[in-house]
């Protein structure tokens, strides 16, 4: 089976940096992916981490430890539309295993 | 416009009844999942077909779900004798095989509530 931890909130301000963790359990694991969702809206892709190393997307970048078993998001150069839920999810198998996410809040 | 459409986007309903929800996902797309997300959790996994074929289905559906996918298009989730539990979001995502980025394309889910 496949399990992923992440922290429920994070709270910080505009133009700040901050970094969303991921710990995980797999039977097989196939990457870690990242997915944001505003309040009401569907999930939407962000960012994939087949092998270890930092992956960037513009403001946002994506790690992945394979031997730590841990990933995580670094958003920089935060805005208020970042105020989101943030999860990560691990293609493993056949199915794809999403964690319980991190709801951030970005304050003025 | 190519992305996953969902239908319903809203049901309410009694409990006890049956309801049927529709996916359309992206036509090259082979995978198709269904995830289930109430308030303030992640989406909970489902099911998932490859083509027709449903290859995964969670242990913590009951066998009043069920999930099609006829000639490997559309698919229906359907729920029958609704509980107030079954209260959520559905969500569809589908995917491509090959080259796979870890990506899922999600549809804006049918919401449904059981009173």
């Amino acid at each position: 089976g496949q399990s992923l931890e992440q922290p429920s909130e994070v709270t910080a301000v505009e133009g700040a940096i901050v970094q969303i963790n991921c710990t995980y359990q797999t039977s097989g694991f196939y990457g870690l992916s990242w997915y944001q969702q505003h309040d009401g809206g569907a999930p939407t892709f962000l960012s994939y981490n087949a092998l270890d190393g930092l992956e960037e997307t513009g403001r946002f970048s994506s790690f992945l430890s394979r031997s730590d078993s841990y990933g995580y998001l670094l958003l920089q150069e935060l805005q208020m539309k970042d105020s989101a839920s943030y999860f990560c999810a691990s293609p493993g198998g056949q199915n794809f295993v999403f964690g319980p996410g991190t709801r951030l809040s970005v304050l003025p | 416009d190519t992305g996953v459409s969902q239908n319903p986007r809203h049901k309410i309903t009694k409990r006890g009844q049956n309801v049927t929800f529709r996916c359309d996902p992206i036509s090259e797309h082979n995978r198709l999942y269904w995830y289930r997300q109430t308030l303030g959790q992640g989406p909970e996994f489902l099911t998932y077909f490859q083509n027709e074929a449903q290859l995964e289905k969670s242990r913590l559906l009951s066998d009043r779900f069920s999930a099609e996918r006829p000639k490997g298009s559309f698919s229906t989730l359907e729920i029958q004798r609704t509980e107030q539990g079954d209260s959520a979001m559905y969500l569809c995502a589908s995917s491509l095989i090959r080259g796979s980025t870890g990506e899922l394309f999600f549809g804006e889910g049918s919401r449904l509530t059981v009173l």
